[in-house]
């Protein structure tokens, strides 16, 4: 059965402060992972996408990083601030046909605090 | 343009009640998804429509019906729910795979459904 498995469940940072979050996946056929940020309430936002030939990626203070043979990526966040509080969300695709199939973590829930 | 809207953005109904979910999008993408989202739980898939046709159905209570009537639309119909259908329901879209990078899924706003 195609799992992600994220960690921490939460996170309290002091703003400016960095912090790095886990996910490990068994999913098969991989197509590729991504993290998505979610505002409560809210739809889940695309922060980056990696392949399987992709180490790392970054979109303006977060960075991803993927280790295809070991089935593991994190995501750093770098100076955090205050918006930055949301749940992280680790996906992971597999081809199926012509629409893809997503396998969601759990989540990591970052609240960055003054 | 990016977006995927969906409306309302709150839904208050009944048992008894019979309503619709709506989704649109404008990116030219022929992939649509529902998905329903308990609180602090990730999004669940219920159904994917692929070229205006319905190509997954994750087991989801006939009580839920999907409804694709053109590229851009996705509706949810809704009748006779329970109370633990309560939840945010999610729309989403991609272009239909053809590749790793092409599938990444745009998620709409959602619809916070509550059923009394």
């Amino acid at each position: 059965k195609n799992q992600v498995e994220q960690s921490p469940q939460s996170l309290i940072i002091l703003e400016g402060k960095n912090c790095t979050l886990q996910c490990n996946y068994t999913v098969s056929p991989f197509s590729n992972l991504r993290w998505y940020k979610q505002d409560t309430g809210r739809g889940p936002v695309s922060l980056t996408i990696m392949t399987f030939s992709e180490n790392t990626k970054s979109n303006g203070r977060y960075t991803a990083t993927l280790d295809a043979d070991t089935k593991q990526s994190s995501l750093h966040i770098t100076a955090s601030q205050l918006s930055d509080s949301a749940s992280y969300i680790c996906v992971v695709s597999e081809a199926t046909g012509t629409a893809s199939k997503l396998t969601f973590g759990t989540g990591t829930r970052l609240q960055v605090t003054l | 343009d990016t977006e995927v809207t969906q409306t309302p953005k709150h839904l208050v109904m009944g048992m008894t009640n019979k309503k619709s979910l709506k989704c649109e999008q404008h990116m030219g993408h022929r992939a649509m998804y529902w998905y329903k989202q308990k609180a602090k739980k990730p999004p669940e898939l219920m159904f994917v429509y692929s070229y205006e046709k319905l190509s997954i159905n994750e087991s989801v209570p006939s009580r839920f019906s999907p409804e694709c009537p053109n590229s851009s639309l996705l509706n949810l119909h809704l009748h006779a729910l329970q109370p633990e259908d309560s939840a945010l329901y999610l729309c989403a879209s991609s272009q239909p795979w053809a590749g790793a990078r092409t599938d990444t899924q745009y998620f709409g706003p959602g619809t916070r459904l509550t059923v009394l």
